[in-house]
């Protein structure tokens, strides 16, 4: 079983829709984190979880939701997404917040608002 | 504040050909310097890391990098490129002693010609 697990693969959304991603990781690890991957643009951080706890949120808009009952455990849901929303998304989770700690990510789900 | 850029968002290069991904970072202070490979349909993979140390980084698939503080790159090199080397490449930058928020820049897609 791969190390950082994302569900679903791929998701199709209505700008209405109510729905939730899910990523599981097997590592150990206790800092836990998304990002958002769109086409031609650098990987954009949205949010850092350490020990559960949600230590960095970067000016995302309030219709991304995460949530980390466990440090094995995140989620981001979502409500009233934008088309301009669809990318892929990423989670990552590292030992702990150290700058030379690796991030080790999931593959990823593929959003498409429409 | 630190970034990176990465110069060429595709490289084209023959089997068995020198594979050479350009990579500057700007940072205030020394850095901590990474790149990640993302093959199709797939999350980011930890190549190697620059943390201080030996100048010069081997890390996997037979990659290196060499950290050049006068010319504030971090070149990733490979002497004989494979067909399985096909992917996105991301180099990335890490403040030491500071924020752990991870800066990518935007990628290098390299093509393996047969």
């Amino acid at each position: 079983e791969t190390g950082v697990t994302q569900t679903p693969r791929h998701l199709v959304m209505g700008m209405t829709n109510k729905k939730s991603l899910k990523c599981e990781q097997h590592l150990g690890h206790n800092a836990m984190y998304w990002y958002k991957q769109s086409a031609k643009k650098p990987l954009e951080l949205m949010f850092v979880y350490s020990l559960e706890e949600r230590v960095e949120n970067n000016s995302v808009p309030s219709r991304f939701s995460p949530e980390c009952p466990n440090s094995s455990h995140l989620f981001l849901h979502l409500h009233t997404l934008q088309p301009e929303d669809s990318a892929l998304y990423l989670c990552a989770s590292s030992q702990d917040r150290r700058v030379g700690s690796p991030l080790h990510f999931g593959n990823g789900t593929r959003l498409t608002v429409t | 504040a630190q970034s990176v850029t990465q110069l060429g968002s595709h490289v084209s290069v023959s089997e068995g050909a020198l594979v050479l991904l350009r990579c500057n970072y700007s940072s205030s202070v020394p850095p901590y310097l990474f790149w990640y490979v993302q093959y199709p349909n797939q999350g980011l993979q930890l190549l190697l890391k620059y943390t201080s140390a030996a100048t010069l980084v081997k890390g996997i698939n037979g990659f290196e990098a060499e950290f050049k503080k006068s010319e504030t790159s971090f070149h990733l090199t490979k002497p004989s490129a494979h067909m399985s080397d096909a992917a996105e490449y991301f180099c990335a930058v890490r403040r030491q002693g500071g924020s752990e928020k991870l800066v990518f820049g935007k990628g290098t897609k390299l093509t393996v010609n047969p």
